[in-house]
């Protein structure tokens, strides 16, 4: 079984400023990573995903996130946010196998980008 | 366009009343997946399907069901017996090859 904890429930953060949304896992088994974007009302968007190789994983909207297995880890950082950036993010995880797709999510960040 | 298509976007219901949502894909997708999203919780996985005519209980699938009777069909429906049914229900597909996995646009569900 694995679990998700984002540390985080909610990031104020000025615009054009960095941010560092975190993310920790625990699992029995390897796991794949994922960073999801969600804007009121809608539904999910991949911002980001690790599967294997490198540790550094950049995704869209200028969003990075870095897997570090020794600390389950799996950090989004972006280094200048700008007011639409405004949401809620997810991380989850997935072990591999049939069991790719079954997601487990934290909690959420939500992220407020103040002009 | 290829997509994840959810039905109604908002859906009422009394007490005591079984309801469906529907989710369609056109991805050509294998798997087919519901979550239940809550303030706070993030998503849950109620029921996933991996191919035709099967399909598998996820974390929460007590007082729900679901069929798969078509590869671009995977309908919830919530019945009376589920105790707290109010939520934001999402539906997600990946291919048999894919490794990403897509989200429909969700169903607000509210027992009145």
């Amino acid at each position: 079984a694995q679990s998700v904890t984002q540390l985080d429930s909610q990031v104020p953060v000025f615009e054009e400023a960095p941010v560092e949304l975190r993310c920790n896992y625990s699992s029995s088994v390897s796991v794949y990573l994922f960073w999801y974007v969600q804007y009121p009302n809608q539904g999910l968007q991949l911002l980001l995903k690790y599967l294997s190789g490198s540790t550094l994983v950049k995704g869209i909207n200028g969003f990075e996130a870095e897997f570090n297995k020794s600390q389950t880890s799996f950090h989004l950082r972006k280094p200048s946010v700008h007011i639409s950036d405004t949401a809620e993010y997810f991380c989850a995880v997935s072990a591999g196998g049939t069991s790719y797709g079954k997601l487990t999510f934290g909690q959420g960040t939500i992220l407020t980008v103040h002009p | 366009d290829g997509g994840i298509t959810q039905s109604p976007k908002y859906l009422f219901r009394k007490e005591g009343q079984n309801v469906t949502l529907s989710c369609e894909q056109n991805l050509n997708h294998d798997a087919m997946y519901w979550y239940r999203q809550d303030p706070g919780q993030g998503l849950r996985l109620i029921y996933y399907s991996q191919i035709v005519n099967d399909f598998q209980k996820g974390d929460i699938a007590e007082g729900y069901s679901v069929s798969r009777e078509k590869k671009e069909s995977f309908p919830l429906t919530v019945t009376s017996a589920q105790k707290n049914p109010t939520a934001f229900y999402l539906c997600a597909s990946r291919s048999e090859s894919g490794n990403t996995i897509y989200f429909g646009e969700g169903s607000w569900l509210t027992v009145v």
